[in-house]
């Protein structure tokens, strides 16, 4: 599983309050991704991470922030959560170390629900 | 923009039988292409890649089938088992970022 740990691994929320999901790894390696699962659409990438502080937006990122203070963690904010952000969130990690695409590793998932 | 195209959406096989499933693709800038294995619960798990380089690759029942001119490749799993019910998403990956394929829910039935 490429030591990938995410917590929390459920939540329930409400609509407007803050929400915060923490992708850790143990491994170093220097790509980190957010993705959300839905029905009929796979798996979406919302933001990236090629390095500490370095951060980019995928293409679902509305409403969502991120931070990389550290190697091993990864950040995923809901501003302000929606029903439309229900959803499982599932955090990744590259193997590659350059312009050539390696493995993406997939962490357990958080099944988030937002009333 | 789906930028990869994942059919069937599910799939029923009968047990030893053959499962297909097809992946199009639009940016040839891609150059990894992953299927990956999702049981219920559980975060995708790397099934088996290839490099637009071949045609095919073959890991015991999975085959992947690569056309790079036709930008299509697919899956087949061969003598298809029970415990191979599951969602598959095929992908392609280019300058670390992956795009994925909606998914086929695939139920082997004995």
């Amino acid at each position: 599983d490429a030591g990938i740990t995410q917590s929390p691994r459920h939540k329930v929320t409400e609509t407007g309050t803050p929400v915060t999901l923490r992708c850790h790894q143990t491994e170093n390696h220097r790509y980190m991704y957010w993705y959300r699962q839905d029905p009929g659409h796979g798996l979406r990438l919302i933001h990236y991470s090629y390095g500490v502080k370095d951060t980019d937006k995928g293409e679902v990122s509305d409403g969502y922030s991120v931070s990389r203070s550290k190697t091993e963690d990864f950040l995923l904010t809901l501003e302000s959560a929606t029903s439309s952000q229900t959803s499982v969130y599932f955090c990744a990690i590259s193997t590659g170390t350059g312009g050539y695409t390696d493995t993406q590793y997939f962490g357990p998932g958080t099944r988030l629900t937002v009333l | 923009q789906q930028q990869v195209k994942q059919s069937p959406q599910s799939l029923i096989v009968q047990k030893g039988g053959i499962s297909i499933i097809n992946c199009a693709y639009e940016n040839t800038a891609f150059d990894y292409f992953p299927w990956y294995q999702q049981f219920p619960g559980k975060g995708p798990a790397l099934l088996i890649a290839i490099r637009p380089d071949v045609s095919e690759k073959k890991e015991g029942r999975f085959t992947i089938s690569f056309n790079k001119s036709a930008k299509q490749f697919s899956l087949h799993i061969m003598d298809s088992q029970p415990g191979d019910s599951a969602t598959y998403f095929c992908a392609a990956s280019w300058n670390q970022k992956v795009t994925f394929g909606i998914g086929t829910k695939l139920q082997v039935i004995p």
